[in-house]
């Protein structure tokens, strides 16, 4: 079985610093990561996906995450968050062999002015 | 190019009736799926489907329904809505190739908000 852990239900950064959003996952074989964003009432963007080589993914609105095998995370990053930036923000995991992903339960952003 | 297309967006049932959410995706994606999302629980499969006239059931599947005649269309069916169905549901789609480097991503929809009453 394949799971996902986001720790944190909420992460409270000001506007210009860094915001880290955690996420750990289980899989069986090699992980095919995602990180999705959504706003109020609206449905789940894709941001990033790690599948194979470089552990640093860059994806949209300046996002990146680092793949770490050892330590089974795919952490999100942005080196300076912005007001618009505040949305829920979830991880996702599937095994290479598979089709379905498997969610974790979201981590509210919210970045003050 | 329209995506992933849900509806309707919002929608009131009372306790025992039954309705379909619509879903229809222009990508020609063989795979699609639907998920409802919970507060604070991510989002859970309910059921999924690998090509027209192939459904199987996903982790929550009691109480729905779907079919998928065309490449296009996915309609879920709630049949005898209750309280326990009022969710956020989402209706995604992805091209796969087969097992190994392909990575396919997976598009959402806009969502559909039901309140069962």
């Amino acid at each position: 079985a394949q799971s996902v852990a986001q720790p944190e239900d909420q992460v409270n950064v000001a506007e210009g610093n860094p915001l880290t959003v955690k996420c750990t996952y289980s899989v069986s074989g090699n992980p095919y990561l995602f990180w999705y964003v959504q706003y109020p009432n609206r449905g789940l963007q894709f941001l990033l996906k790690y599948i194979t080589g470089d552990n640093l993914v860059k994806g949209s609105y300046g996002f990146e995450a680092e793949f770490n095998k050892s330590q089974t995370s795919f952490h999100l990053k942005k080196p300076s968050a912005l007001v618009s930036d505040s949305a829920l923000y979830f991880c996702a995991v599937r095994a290479a062999d598979d089709y379905k992903l498997s969610f974790g339960a979201g981590t509210t952003v919210t970045v003050r002015a | 190019n329209a995506g992933v297309t849900q509806t309707p967006k919002f929608r009131i049932l009372k306790i025992g009736q039954s309705m379909t959410l619509q879903c229809t995706q222009d990508m020609n994606h063989n795979y699609m799926y639907w998920y409802r999302q919970d507060p604070g629980m991510g989002l859970k499969l309910i059921y999924y489907s690998v090509g027209a006239g192939i459904t199987d059931k996903g982790e929550v599947p009691n109480g729905y329904n779907v079919s998928r005649s065309t490449t296009e269309d996915f309609p879920l069916r709630l049949e005898l809505a209750a309280p326990s169905q009022t969710s956020v549901y989402f209706c995604a789609s992805s091209y796969w190739g087969g097992t190994g480097g392909s990575g396919n991503t997976i598009y959402f929809g806009e969502g559909s908000w039901l309140t069962v009453v």
